[in-house]
């Protein structure tokens, strides 16, 4: 059965440090993979997918990067957090047409 | 453009009651898929259903229902003999069909509480 792994599920980090946020899926080939948050407002944004290993599409511009250096391997990254990238942060697997299924989120305090 | 709206910010009910989620969306393609997600207190979005633009038949799972109507472009939800564990935000979303991706679009989610 396909499951999806998202770490760390808490973090603070100060303003200006560099943010890694890591999801692997398992048990499922050539997924989709999506980059979600989620502010206090409750509203979901899609911050980023990828189709495949390099293919990385950003849906809004932001201090944020996504990268995917394999298969199953999805990677949030920031060189210098601000304040306004706190959030819950979700990363959520597809396979074209499918429902999408979701990590257990990070919940990112930037201070 | 795609859109879907939860009009419904926030709804609380006491236990045993009936209580129906609104949902509804846009969008000009033919083809598309909604589905509604329930994210309890630990923030895990949890998939409940999935239904196609083809598919207008209600469907019943235990004591949650769905009612596609096409002509209102609606995808409501309703919990029959709601329990506190019922208690959490929920999402309505939709995808095209087609294409390399099928990017989810939500709506900004509607909190249900459940009182004892």
């Amino acid at each position: 059965s396909q499951t999806i792994h998202q770490w760390p599920a808490t973090l603070v980090q100060p303003v200006g440090s560099p943010l890694s946020l890591e999801c692997t899926v398992e048990g499922t080939s050539n997924p989709n993979l999506y980059w979600y948050r989620q502010a206090a407002g409750r509203g979901l944004q899609l911050l980023f997918y990828s189709v495949g290993i390099g293919q990385i599409s950003s849906e809004v511009p932001q201090n944020l990067s996504a990268s995917r250096p394999q298969d199953r391997q999805f990677i949030l990254s920031s060189k210098k957090l601000l304040l306004s990238d706190s959030g819950f942060y979700l990363c959520a697997w597809s396979v074209h047409g499918n429902e999408a299924f979701f990590g257990q989120g990070t919940r990112l305090t930037v201070v | 453009a795609q859109k879907v709206t939860q009009a419904q910010t926030e709804i609380s009910v006491v236990e045993k009651e009936d209580v129906t989620l609104d949902c509804v969306y846009e969008t000009r393609d033919t083809t598309y898929y909604l589905f509604w997600y329930k994210q309890p207190p630990s923030g895990e979005l949890v998939f409940l259903i999935r239904r196609n633009s083809f598919d207008e038949q209600n469907e019943i799972s235990g004591r949650y229902s769905w009612n596609f109507q096409k002509s209102t472009s609606s995808f409501n939800f309703t919990i029959t003999a709601s329990q506190v564990v019922d208690s959490a935000v929920y999402f309505c979303a939709l995808t095209l069909r087609g294409g390399a991706t099928n990017k989810l679009i939500f709506g900004t989610g509607t909190l249900l509480a459940v009182q004892p």
